[in-house]
């Protein structure tokens, strides 16, 4: 199993800043991933978060706007960049400890609100 | 496209009754299919796996079925709780073996006692 938490858990920010979220693992994985849940909606995969190379991010997600920074196996940082009200949402870390039909776990989220 | 549909629309059943939830794909079908359950303000917690050549796996009060024909998954909880009220949500992976799950927008279930 994998326990991870996340910082900060809630947070308020203004228009046009950023916001560093981060992820950490109880154990080294090898695949890790974030996600974005808006309300009432489901989770929307934003990228893979390579350790030790750049993250491979979705359709529609790019690394000027959602930078991800994966320095070893059991952390991750994902940056909110430039806010604005539409990326109020709950962004949520995620990994994955074995092969590919292995158990997802999931951090409890950011819950996040852009004025 | 991939597209993943689970009934919008919140399942309201009477405590002890089996509750019933759908999920359905549409393309072709994955290698394995999951199901994870979500309270509010929570990330996903990871309840079932089933692979494609299984038709049916349960764990205590849980049962999962998977019907490649139909495209569709049923996900059956029996002797509901209202402790098993929260939001079920389906996942698969399309990704073709680089493990990123796609998943489906959820059915809230409310168990009334």
């Amino acid at each position: 199993s994998a326990v991870i938490s996340q910082k900060p858990s809630r947070d308020i920010c203004q228009r046009g800043t950023s916001l560093t979220i981060q992820c950490q693992v109880d154990s080294q994985v090898t695949m890790m991933f974030w996600y974005r849940q808006q309300p009432g909606q489901s989770l929307t995969l934003i990228a893979t978060a390579n350790q030790g190379s750049e993250a491979t991010y979705e359709s529609g997600f790019v690394i000027d706007k959602f930078p991800i920074s994966r320095p070893n196996l059991t952390f991750s940082t994902l940056t909110v960049s430039n806010m604005s009200p539409e990326d109020s949402s709950i962004y949520l870390c995620s990994v994955r400890p074995g092969t590919a039909t292995d158990t997802q776990y999931f951090g409890p989220g950011t819950r996040l609100t852009v004025l | 496209s991939q597209k993943i549909e689970q009934n919008s629309e919140a399942l309201n059943i009477q405590e002890g009754k089996t509750a019933t939830l759908t999920c359905n794909y549409t393309n072709y079908s994955p290698a394995y299919l999951q199901w994870y359950r979500q309270d509010p303000g929570r990330g996903p917690v990871f309840l079932l796996l089933i692979r494609e050549n299984e038709k049916e796996k349960r764990k205590e009060r849980l049962k999962v079925t998977f019907d490649t024909t139909l495209k569709q998954s049923l996900f059956h909880i029996t002797a509901s709780q209202p402790a098993d009220s929260a939001t079920y949500l389906c996942a698969l992976d399309y990704s073709g073996g680089y493990q990123k799950v796609t998943f489906g927008t959820g059915t809230k279930l409310q168990v009334i006692p």
